[in-house]
């Protein structure tokens, strides 16, 4: 079975500062895909960051980036020019690339991170 | 266009009893999961559903059992409820099961006393 692990419960980071959040996790696979998935006090989850885990390019979306080490298994979310908008509870998760689409995201316990102003 | 909507918002249910809870989709989504979110914990898969069939399964006992519509609209049903069932219920749909991403709902705080 698949693990992922977030070792930070909590992270702190000043507004328009850089926080980097670590993920690592556990599988035998070689064809899967790695989330981190941002949820505010909403509850609603979103989608902030996709890795395939055949390409070597690191992701990246706007003021987000990943730093994927596939050997290593690790998978960390770096965060720029932080704003305010960014405090919420990040989770890293993994999925199988097989299995036909029919398996679910297996969720880390998440890291809280905190913006100070 | 709405997104994932999931009702009730809130739910509270004392052992023993059972509770269902509704999820639609995304317009244009066909395929709905169920994820279980304790307190302080990271969501859990429950199942999928697409074409109106249970896809795949996560590692949840048989009282949690679900349904989807032709509509593609989906319940969660759990029976004889537990205390440890108390956790925030979170629907996720997509169109297809393919890798296309997973939209989210706000979820349904279920407490069971």
């Amino acid at each position: 079975a698949q693990t992922v692990t977030q070792s930070q419960p909590e992270m702190s980071v000043q507004e328009a500062e850089t926080v980097t959040l670590s993920c690592t996790y556990d599988t035998s696979e070689s064809d899967y895909y790695l989330f981190w998935y941002k949820q505010p006090p909403s509850r609603q989850m979103i989608l902030v960051i996709r890795q395939e885990a055949y390409k070597q390019q690191n992701a990246t979306e706007n003021r987000f980036s990943v730093n994927f080490q596939k050997a290593a298994k690790s998978f960390s979310l770096k965060i720029s020019d932080s704003q305010l908008g960014d405090a919420a509870m990040y989770f890293c998760a993994y999925r199988r690339g097989s299995g036909g689409g029919a398996d679910g995201l297996t969720f880390g316990k998440g890291t809280h991170l905190i913006i100070q102003p | 266009d709405a997104g994932v909507t999931q009702s009730p918002t809130h739910l509270i249910k004392t052992r023993g009893q059972q509770v269902t809870l509704r999820c639609s989709p995304k317009s244009g989504h066909d395929t709905v999961s169920w994820y279980q979110q304790a307190l302080g914990q990271g969501p859990q898969f429950i199942f999928q559903y697409y074409e109106e069939e249970e896809r795949q399964r996560g590692n949840f006992p048989d009282r949690f059992s679900g349904h989807q519509f032709p509509n593609y609209s989906s319940e969660l049903n759990v029976n004889a409820l537990l205390l440890g069932d108390s956790a925030l219920y979170l629907c996720a749909s997509r169109q297809g099961m393919n890798l296309n991403e997973q939209f989210f709902g706000p979820g349904t705080r279920l407490t069971v006393l």
